[in-house]
């Protein structure tokens, strides 16, 4: 089924590890993003991709890495991971970035630092 | 600042019409989206509005002013698989999205 795939499904983390999420997906999108959700927060833009070896900043891109070797994978790593970044983390892709495109979004990942 | 602004919560009955209003501030005017987003699940797209005036999709239909900043997205013969929260997002001078905190839209029967 074309989509996109993120692993983990959730995740509980000690403070001070390094963690990577995984973002997959199979459309030939040009452009992937992260956000993050919090209760009561509107979705925040970590980093984002508009084309396979390219990355940008969004909002709240501190405490996150990404690359992009590859179309299909978008990975964010949390090199030191702190309480704060407990949240619901989203992977999305678009055809194109920086245009009208719908963004489509991967099943999302929990985690959870203590 | 940019801000996006969604009543937190609402309730309606099955089989009724619920609009769900959202204003925004926002440095350049893109175009404005509608997701659904069961609770858990991951925001799908509902629809997306740049010009002004009404779009109907089916039970779904969303409304754009852009010189009000306005927008609501209305949804008739309510059903209870409805339920979920449904997000505002604008698409900045950027192409970058901002997104509003939702609203929970809670039906009952």
């Amino acid at each position: 089924i074309a989509g996109i795939t993120q692993a983990p499904t959730s995740q509980i983390l000690a403070a001070g590890r390094r963690m990577t999420l995984r973002c997959t997906q199979d459309m030939r999108h040009n452009a992937m993003y992260w956000y993050r959700q919090d209760l009561g927060l509107g979705l925040r833009l970590i980093h984002y991709s508009n084309t396979a070896g390219t990355t940008g900043k969004g909002e709240v891109p501190d405490g996150y890495s990404v690359s992009r070797a590859n179309t299909d994978d978008f990975p964010l790593t949390l090199a030191s991971a702190v309480p704060s970044q407990t949240s619901v983390y989203f992977c999305a892709s678009s055809p194109s970035g920086g245009s009208t495109d719908t963004q489509y979004f991967g099943p999302g990942t929990r985690l959870t630092v203590l | 600042g940019q801000n996006i602004d969604q009543p937190t919560e609402m309730t309606a009955t099955e089989g009724a019409i619920v609009q769900i209003n959202c204003t925004y501030q926002t440095s350049g005017f893109n175009g404005l989206f509608w997701y659904q987003q069961h609770a858990g699940e991951a925001p799908t797209f509902l629809s997306y509005n740049v010009l002004d005036g009404l779009e109907e999709k089916g039970r779904f239909s969303s409304f754009l002013s852009r010189s009000k900043g306005y927008s609501y997205l209305l949804l008739k013969e309510l059903q209870m698989k409805d339920s979920a929260s449904y997000l505002c997002a604008v698409l900045d001078s950027n192409y970058q999205l901002i997104w509003g905190a939702g609203t929970k839209l809670i039906i009952k029967p």
